[in-house]
């Protein structure tokens, strides 16, 4: 099994919403990520939790909350977000997080805050 | 942050015909990786490399390590129509704490169209 699933496939929320998206790898990967991607860009790192602790965070507005409630599940809970935040949001994992570790991509969720 | 430079931006060409495309650093890298990403999808990992003059191949995919460990290169022979997508590398500098801890660095993409 080398698949990360992400739930839901598309969410549709207003600013006051608060939802989460869901991440799931059996892997046995140590190390998960969450990217946040626009149209035709590169994804930009979001947070990266490793062995279920958060490594990096980079200057992320806190109305993205991740957790990660066991080595294979990762959240992110939203909260008040803004239009410009819709974009598609993209989980990883590697077996670790250092170097000689290939990041497996999940399908993503297609998020649209109206 | 690391700049990576990828070229070219966007490719269209007949089916049949071979693609190539790389990636350039400003710095020392020990890890490459190229993924395709189809719209609407999270990107797939397509090759790995982890040492200068590494030569992998994945089908009718070839991707090489540059000697300078600065670059890497990435070609596509006998282009199909599901080739379609865009073409991301990534990478990790040599001593870059970032990259201990996680963090990949992106290029910006090739847009690869191909016509039947």
């Amino acid at each position: 099994d080398t698949e990360v699933t992400q739930t839901p496939k598309h969410l549709v929320m207003g600013m006051t919403n608060k939802k989460s998206l869901k991440c799931e790898q059996h892997m046995g990967h140590r190390a998960m990520y969450w990217y946040k991607q626009k149209a035709k860009k590169p994804p930009e790192l979001m947070f990266v939790y490793s062995y279920e602790k958060l490594s990096i965070n980079e200057s992320v507005p806190s109305r993205f909350s991740p957790e990660c409630p066991n080595s294979s599940l990762l959240n992110l809970h939203l909260h008040a977000l803004q239009p410009e935040d819709s974009a598609l949001y993209l989980c990883a994992s590697s077996e670790l997080a250092g170097r000689r570790n290939e990041q497996f991509f999940g399908p993503g969720t297609r998020l649209t805050v109206l | 942050g690391q700049q990576l430079n990828q070229s070219p931006q966007s490719m269209f060409i007949q089916e049949g015909e071979d693609v190539s495309m790389n990636c350039t650093s400003s710095s020392i890298f020990n890890t490459w990786l190229w993924y395709k990403q189809d719209p609407g999808e999270g990107p797939v990992l397509l090759i790995a490399l982890y040492k200068a003059g590494e030569l992998t191949s994945n089908g009718r995919l070839t991707a090489q390590f540059g000697i300078t460990r600065k670059d890497s290169f990435l070609n596509i022979s006998a282009s199909i129509p599901s080739d379609v997508g865009i073409y991301f590398c990534a990478g990790k500098p040599v001593r870059d704490r970032g990259s201990t801890l996680g963090r990949l660095y992106f290029g910006r993409g090739t847009q690869l169209t191909v016509w039947p």
